[in-house]
Order: C-alpha cells, then structure tokens, then sequence
C-alpha cells in the first residue's frame, strides 16, 4: 500500500533558525513527488516537484531534496511568514491511478520572531 | 479567471439533504481532481477527469458521491442524502494534462488547487 508519513507534526522554530522536514514515503513507481504549502483557511499552493532520486529545487529560504526512500524540505534563516502546513505527496506509476496524489498528513511549521 | 475557482466557499446544510460543488479549473487544463481534506487527515482522493471522462473514481467513498464534467471545463461533485461525516473541506485541483511522460514532461502534470467548499452537514 502506497504511504506518505511526514516529521515532524509540527515544529516551532525561531526567526533565523534553519530546519528539515522530512517527508518518507513507500510507493511502487514513483512518478513525482511535490511540496505544497497551506495556510488556514486556503488551498495547497505548489511549491516544488521532484522526479528523481538526487535532485534538489530551490526557491527563496527553501530548499528541496530527493532520495529514493525520503525528500526534505530544508528551510534556511525562516522567517514569520513562512509559517504555514507544509504538505508532501507522491505521483505513483500505474495507469489509471496516474492522476491521484496520494498525500502526507503535514507538517505544520510556525515561525515566531 | 488565473486560478482554480470553487463555490460556495462555505455551505451548511442538514443531514439527508443532497449538495452540490462546483469547480471552474485554470483557462485551458484538461485534468481536474477532487480531494477532501477532513480536520486532522491528510488530502483523500476522490476522483479525477482527464477530458469529460473520468478513468479513476475508486476514491469516492460511497454511492452516494458522484462527479460529473461536461465541455472539458466546469466539473460538479454531487453529494446525497449527506451525513455528518461528511463534513469536511471539498479540494478541486486542476493540471495543464495528465501526462504519461519522463522527467521534464511530468511538469505537465502538477495539481494547481483552488481555494475549498467548507462543507457542514448539521
């Protein structure tokens, strides 16, 4: 069965201070995988996708990584506004599943000054 | 419009009766995906359509949903007769297409996700 598992739940950094979060995950065939961002009360915004093991994408204060067991989401120097749920989710290689995303719980980061 | 536009935002509705959500994709994406996000779970599939034709619908979770998308544009997740678990907030998400490349290509297929229906059945 394919599994997503996100580490921490949660995670209270301050201003300044780099962290990782982790993102493991068991699937046949990964197609991607992809780092959305969620803040109250809205959508997933997009944040980075990933296709093989040992690429890395980056993007402001944050940095993602890929294995071929786990990815992580790097944040250097956060800042207040980056507090938010951050969410994982892996594309599996099988036909007529191809369009699902099957996600990871989250974890929620808050940044305060 | 630039994004993913769901509406209502908010619908409270009472046990038994039927619901209907409605999402607009991005101006030119062929696919589009339903998910429920309930408090304390991750996102759940639901289903998807590439075109008008929906080839996955194994994540609806009972006879009682059901999807529906005409003109390759607007799709309507119905709900009868809801109960209270239910509630929970209803994800439209769409992508360019559902491509079935390597690499680069896949870029094709990132979900770009709207803002939500926040469903409560009373």
């Amino acid at each position: 069965e394919d599994q997503v598992t996100q580490s921490p739940e949660a995670l209270r950094l301050q201003e300044g201070e780099s962290s990782s979060l982790n993102c493991s995950y068991t699937v046949s065939g990964l197609r991607g995988l992809f780092w959305y961002r969620q803040d109250p009360g809205k959508g997933p915004e997009f944040l980075f996708t990933l296709y093989s093991a040992g690429e890395e994408k980056e993007k402001e204060r944050l940095k993602a990584t890929l294995t071929k067991k786990e990815s992580f989401l790097h944040i250097t120097a956060p800042k207040p506004e980056d507090s938010a749920t951050y969410l994982c989710a892996v594309q599996a290689d099988r036909g007529s599943t191809l369009g699902r995303l099957y996600f990871g719980r989250g974890t929620q980061l808050t940044v305060w000054p | 419009g630039a994004g993913v536009s769901q509406s209502p935002s908010n619908k409270v509705t009472e046990k038994g009766k039927d619901v209907e959500l409605r999402c607009d994709p991005i101006s030119g994406h062929t696919a589009l995906y339903w998910y429920r996000q309930s408090l304390g779970q991750g996102l759940e599939f639901l289903i998807y359509f590439q075109g008008n034709s929906a080839p996955d619908k194994s994540g609806l979770p009972s006879d009682r949903f059901s999807a529906e998308r005409t003109g390759g544009s607007v799709s309507t997740l119905t709900i009868q007769r809801t109960q209270q678990e239910d509630s929970a907030v209803y994800l439209c998400a769409s992508s360019l297409e559902l491509a079935y490349g390597t690499g680069r290509t896949l870029a094709k297929n990132i979900q770009y996700f709207g803002a939500g229906t926040r469903l409560s059945v009373l």
